[in-house]
């Protein structure tokens, strides 16, 4: 089965640096990857993905980098404001199946 | 709202009693996915629906979990004979189930705590 490695599980920066989270997976054949944040006493919130098709996609100060060659996939948050401030998983999805593969998630401290 | 509830928010039960958790998930969306998630960890896939058929159950779904869907709108999940390791957050989440349909809302969870 699909396997989801997550890095760094604590990253903590200063109020407008930019934050990095990398992930890989293991099957070649995972075509969609999901970003969730998960606020403290809330459920796993949505904010980008990426489909296997494209190698980069942004919105706003998100942006997700896909490398299917290497299998790896990253999140860039730029200009990070404390409000970041949270736990983010990464996810994979094989093509066929419906049952996403979970990182064990990162949590984000900016600092103000 | 139209996101995805669920009923009740938080739960505390004692051991050897039997619980059961709602989810009401987003309106026309065919696929329903309950997740167990602990402190420190990812979500944990239990199961998931499409309509009211219950497609695939995880190894970590023991005999003492059930869900249903009865209708193809909501759905429950029952845990029996509660024991200390089931205290965790249990997730819903829904999706269209369409092509490309694929992407996963969640609601914001049932926290359980079995003393």
């Amino acid at each position: 089965g699909e396997n989801v490695e997550q890095h760094p599980s604590t990253l903590s920066v200063q109020e407008g640096d930019s934050a990095v989270i990398k992930c890989t997976y293991s099957d070649s054949a995972s075509n969609y990857f999901p970003w969730y944040k998960q606020e403290l006493g809330k459920g796993p919130q949505l904010i980008i993905d990426i489909r296997s098709n494209v190698g980069e996609k942004k919105d706003q100060r998100i942006a997700v980098t896909l490398n299917k060659t290497a299998k790896h996939f990253s999140l860039h948050i730029t200009e990070t404001q404390p409000e970041d401030s949270a736990v983010y998983f990464c996810a994979a999805l094989s093509g066929g199946s419906y049952i996403p593969t979970f990182g064990r998630g990162t949590s984000l401290i900016v600092h103000p | 709202d139209t996101g995805v509830s669920q009923n009740p928010r938080h739960k505390i039960t004692k051991r050897g009693q039997n619980v059961t958790f709602r989810c009401d998930p987003i309106s026309e969306h065919n696929r329903l996915y309950w997740y167990r998630q602990t402190l420190g960890q990812g979500p944990e896939f239990l199961t998931y629906f499409q309509n009211e058929a219950q497609l695939e159950k995880s190894r970590l779904l023991s005999d003492r979990f059930s869900a249903e869907r009865p209708k193809g709108s909501f759905s429950t999940l029952e845990i029996q004979r509660t024991e200390q390791g089931d205290s965790a957050m249990y997730l819903c989440a829904s999706s269209p189930g369409t092509q490309g349909g694929e992407t996963q809302y969640f609601g914001p969870g049932t926290r359980l705590l079995v003393l």
